[in-house]
């Protein structure tokens, strides 16, 4: 399968901080990318779309002005937790769907970034 | 949008005794349906996925089946062993368009040696 690389794969931080985590399609350009949370012994909850060249698109409840996000290329996508809180220590993980030549509607993982707010 | 329901939460079975997971979801559109392994700390693996022009798939000791009218899904892991112990999660999505996932909550699955 595809290569989705994201980076940190964990990341302590103090609250109040921001972080900044990174997904990478290493083998095939992404218009869209998905940013996905995971708390402890739950399910995948899809947070946002990322959008090339157009702004991300939310799902309800997650503040967009908390969780930034930015698709500054057609194989990298950030999204950063601003003034973070112990409430926001998750598994965050991005994945990538197929390009359209692909005929999978398999999407592709990074490693996931573990975040623990202090 | 889309609901996927999974059950069971937590399932513990005899090493060598079949597995089965049930889910199913709400949105018609839906037309792929994956199954994900995930151990701790880890990104959900891929183990078999089905579109709706088929009723069943198997790959080895894994098999998903599928009833789109009732909408629901199922995976089936025969012989199971204690490496397959983990958590599995059932997803679905339209494979047009945005491709979003949408997970069931997850399945603990656990062999006994």
């Amino acid at each position: 399968g595809a290569v989705v690389s994201q980076h940190p794969s964990w990341v302590i931080c103090k609250s109040g901080t921001s972080v900044k985590i990174e997904c990478r399609s290493l083998d095939f350009q992404a218009t869209t990318m998905f940013w996905y949370r995971q708390f402890p012994k739950q399910s995948l909850m899809l947070m946002a779309t990322s959008n090339e060249g157009s702004k991300a698109t939310y799902e309800q409840g997650v503040e967009k002005d908390k969780f930034l996000i930015n698709h500054a290329s057609l194989t990298l996508s950030t999204l950063t937790v601003t003034s973070a809180h112990p409430e926001d220590s998750s598994f965050y993980i991005c994945s990538v769907p197929p390009g359209l030549a692909v005929n999978t509607g398999e999407l592709f993982f990074g490693e996931g970034s573990r975040l623990t707010v202090l | 949008g889309e609901n996927v329901e999974q059950h069971p939460s937590t399932l513990s079975v005899q090493e060598g005794d079949s597995a089965v997971i049930k889910c199913t979801y709400s949105d018609s559109a839906s037309n792929y349906f994956p199954w994900y392994k995930q151990e701790l700390g880890k990104r959900p693996q891929l183990i078999i996925d089905i579109r709706s022009n088929v009723g069943e798939k198997k790959d080895q000791r894994i098999a998903v089946t599928l009833n789109k009218t009732a909408k629901h899904f199922s995976l089936h892991i025969t012989e199971t062993q204690p490496e397959d112990s983990a958590v599995y999660f059932c997803a679905a999505s339209p494979d047009t368009g945005r491709r979003a996932l949408t997970f069931g909550s997850g399945t603990r699955l656990q062999v006994q040696p």
